[in-house]
């Protein structure tokens, strides 16, 4: 199993300002993404965090917005940049291991006013 | 594409009663299911899945690859049993990322 802990558990930001979300795993996962869940709405998936290259980005989330670094196989960060309030959302980091689980951090709650 | 369908929002059900959370998905491929779980200010949490066959707190659930369905269900529901839940399907190939349905909250009432 794998226990995620994300930093921080929320925030407030004013528009236009970035914020990076970190997400540490306390062992070693072969995977790890990062999901935005919309107030009322499911999870979507942002990216794939690829250790140590580029993330893989889903259909609708770019590098300049989200940019996301993966420099070892425990910790990723993930920045939302030039925020507006569309961008209020919880974000979730996941990590996967050899197995078939993903575990889920707390989620950071964003709010941009 | 892949999706998952959950199509209901809020299921209420009183305590002892059976209960089953709708999920059907389309995927062109050979998917895995599953079934996460959020209960009132925890993480999200693997309740199940479909491979394994299992029970796990009561709960079933059994891939119909004709209906495209993974319902879940529970004889008889608990009190423990309110939360979020979620269907979730993973490709077997590549990054095996999740697709989650919106969602089912189940309220299990006294």
């Amino acid at each position: 199993s794998a226990v995620i802990s994300q930093k921080p558990s929320r925030d407030i930001c004013q528009r236009g300002t970035s914020l990076t979300i970190q997400c540490q795993v306390d062992s070693q996962v072969t995977m790890m993404f990062w999901y935005r869940q919309q107030p009322g709405q499911s999870l979507t998936l942002i990216a794939t965090a690829n250790q140590g290259s580029e993330a893989t980005y889903e259909s609708g989330f770019v590098i300049d917005k989200f940019p996301i670094s993966r420099p070892n196989l425990t910790f990723s960060t993930l920045t939302v940049s030039n925020m507006s309030p569309e961008d209020s959302s919880i974000y979730l980091c996941s990590g996967k291991t050899s197995g078939y689980e993903q575990y889920f951090g707390p989620g950071t709650r964003l709010t941009v006013t | 594409a892949q999706r998952v369908t959950q199509p209901e929002k809020l299921l209420s059900v009183f305590k002892g009663a059976p209960v089953e959370l709708k999920c059907n998905y389309s995927y062109s491929g050979s998917p895995e299911l599953f079934w996460y779980v959020q209960y009132s200010r925890q993480r999200l949490q693997l309740l199940l899945r479909h491979i394994s066959r299992e029970s796990i707190k009561g709960f079933t659930a059994d891939l119909n690859k004709g209906e495209t369905s993974f319902h879940l269900k529970k004889p008889f529901a608990q009190e423990e049993d309110s939360a979020m839940y979620y269907c979730a399907l993973s490709t077997l190939q590549g990054a095996q990322k999740l697709v989650f349905g919106q969602g089912t909250r189940l309220t299990i009432n006294p």
